[in-house]
């Protein structure tokens, strides 16, 4: 089973306006994080936000949040007034308990900002 | 600068080669990560190092060697048993002290098999 699920390929969002990429996860592990990524058409990959499953608040680092629905094993990422410059891939990733080395991504999801 | 160095940028190479993509990092981090992506895909681990000499396979080990002499190193060479080497990969560090909740990536390198 995949551990991580990215359903949209492709998103188009205007300008100044709210975006939700979707994710979800699959574990059994009551321990787990879960990290959001942008990749610009460059190649290098930036950390956006991190959320713990024992975190009793939603992640948030300026225009990023992450919308964290533990029963419904979601972790998906809001950016608020988008920009140009945030259009780019999208990766959700997850790692999970005792294992601190592994982490898991999903296929991505690639975001154009129209202007 | 702290950061992660990836060389080379482009990489070719012939088929039946072996090549060694180079990662060096110079933010004191134990562990050290190498990912493939493949286009219009995610990562996926190839092997990673929590400790100086000391590694482990991730889920494509299988065609790829790595050693790691240094804290700071991390090389990764792509032999002739791997199948279908063209892919761009990345190479991160991560640091015990924030309980590897942050991996920072290095700008890649895009191989290219001939």
């Amino acid at each position: 089973a995949q551990k991580i699920t990215q359903t949209q390929p492709g998103m188009f969002v205007q300008e100044k306006e709210a975006v939700t990429l979707d994710c979800t996860y699959d574990t059994s592990d009551p321990s787990y994080g879960l990290f959001w990524y942008k990749q610009p058409s460059s190649g290098e990959m930036i950390f956006l936000i991190y959320q713990g499953s024992y975190d009793q608040q939603n992640a948030t680092e300026g225009r990023y949040s992450l919308n964290f629905q533990k029963a419904r094993k979601s972790a998906n990422l809001v950016i608020s007034a988008s920009q140009l410059g945030d259009s780019a891939m999208y990766f959700c990733a997850m790692r999970e308990g005792n294992n601190f080395n592994k982490f898991y991504f999903g296929s991505g999801t690639k975001l154009n900002v129209k202007p | 600068d702290g950061g992660i160095t990836q060389s080379p940028k482009y990489l070719f190479r012939k088929e039946g080669q072996n090549v060694t993509l180079s990662c060096e990092q110079n933010l004191n981090h134990d562990a050290m990560y190498w990912y493939r992506q493949d286009p219009g895909q995610g990562l996926r681990l190839i092997y990673y190092s929590q400790i100086v000499n000391d590694f482990q396979k991730g889920d494509i080990a299988e065609g790829y060697s790595v050693s790691r002499e240094k804290k700071e190193s991390f090389p990764l060479t792509v032999t002739s048993a791997q199948k279908n080497p063209t892919a761009f990969y990345l190479c991160a560090s991560g640091n015990s002290g924030t309980g590897y909740n942050e991996q920072f990536f290095g700008p890649g390198t895009r191989l290219t098999v001939l």
